[in-house]
């Protein structure tokens, strides 16, 4: 399948460990945060999304953390598993409907 | 299957000649997207439904490209006159009915123009 990202910050992780992905958004007035997968050849896959009027959401082996003081969104996945590793991108959205992408992160998860 | 569907998956064109694209949205959403990505980079946003009415443009989407929904269900984008920098993955993705849900995504359809 064709690449998703050639030249993207990537995180390494061995099997079994916690990983931590980050991600600095723009805009203060943004009030809906979502994290998506991307795997080769594949459309962006909805992991989990945060409202600004919370700091912490937990869903199966995923958290995101919110930190509206400085803009900060991290995603957390315990228990890092092969079928794990993609690109992962952070998504705000303000006011309208549209998402604004960050950058994306590759996530490599090795035995 | 019920998620997101885009036909076809691969388009191949020469420069200058028109192409369209078809996307179904899962069944109960009422707002539609379409978004473009090139290699290394996130989505970005091109434009925006709910149900038949078109919301939302952003200034990527030159005189070169127009979407339609006519009927508040599939969406179909039309690129005219094709050029080089129309190489890219064109995605779409729906949610609803409110605002402020998640948008699930189609796997795209990747244009290469020759």
């Amino acid at each position: 399948g064709e690449s998703v990202g050639l030249h993207l910050p990537t995180l390494s992780v061995q099997e079994g460990d916690n990983s931590i992905i980050n991600c600095a958004y723009s805009n203060s007035a943004s009030d809906y945060f979502i994290w998506y997968k991307q795997e080769s050849g594949k459309g962006p896959q909805f992991i989990i999304d945060i409202r600004s009027n919370m700091d912490k959401r937990q869903g199966q082996r995923v958290t995101v953390l919110l930190n509206k003081t400085v803009k900060h969104l991290s995603l957390q996945i315990a228990a890092t598993q092969p079928g794990d590793s993609a690109v992962y991108f952070c998504a705000e959205m303000r006011r309208t409907d549209k998402l604004i992408f960050g950058t994306g992160t590759r996530l490599q998860v090795f035995p | 299957d019920t998620g997101v569907s885009q036909d076809p998956r691969h388009k191949i064109t020469k420069r200058g000649q028109n192409v369209t694209f078809r996307c179904d949205p899962i069944s109960e959403h009422n707002r539609l997207y379409w978004y473009r990505q090139t290699l290394g980079q996130g989505p970005e946003f091109l434009t925006y439904f709910q149900n038949e009415a078109q919301l939302e443009k952003s200034r990527l989407l030159s005189d070169r490209f127009s979407a339609e929904r006519p009927k508040g269900s599939f969406s179909t984008l039309e690129i005219q006159r094709t050029e080089q920098g129309d190489s890219a993955m064109y995605l779409c993705a729906s949610s609803g009915p409110h605002s402020n849900q998640p948008q699930h995504f189609g796997d795209g359809t990747r244009l290469s123009i020759l």
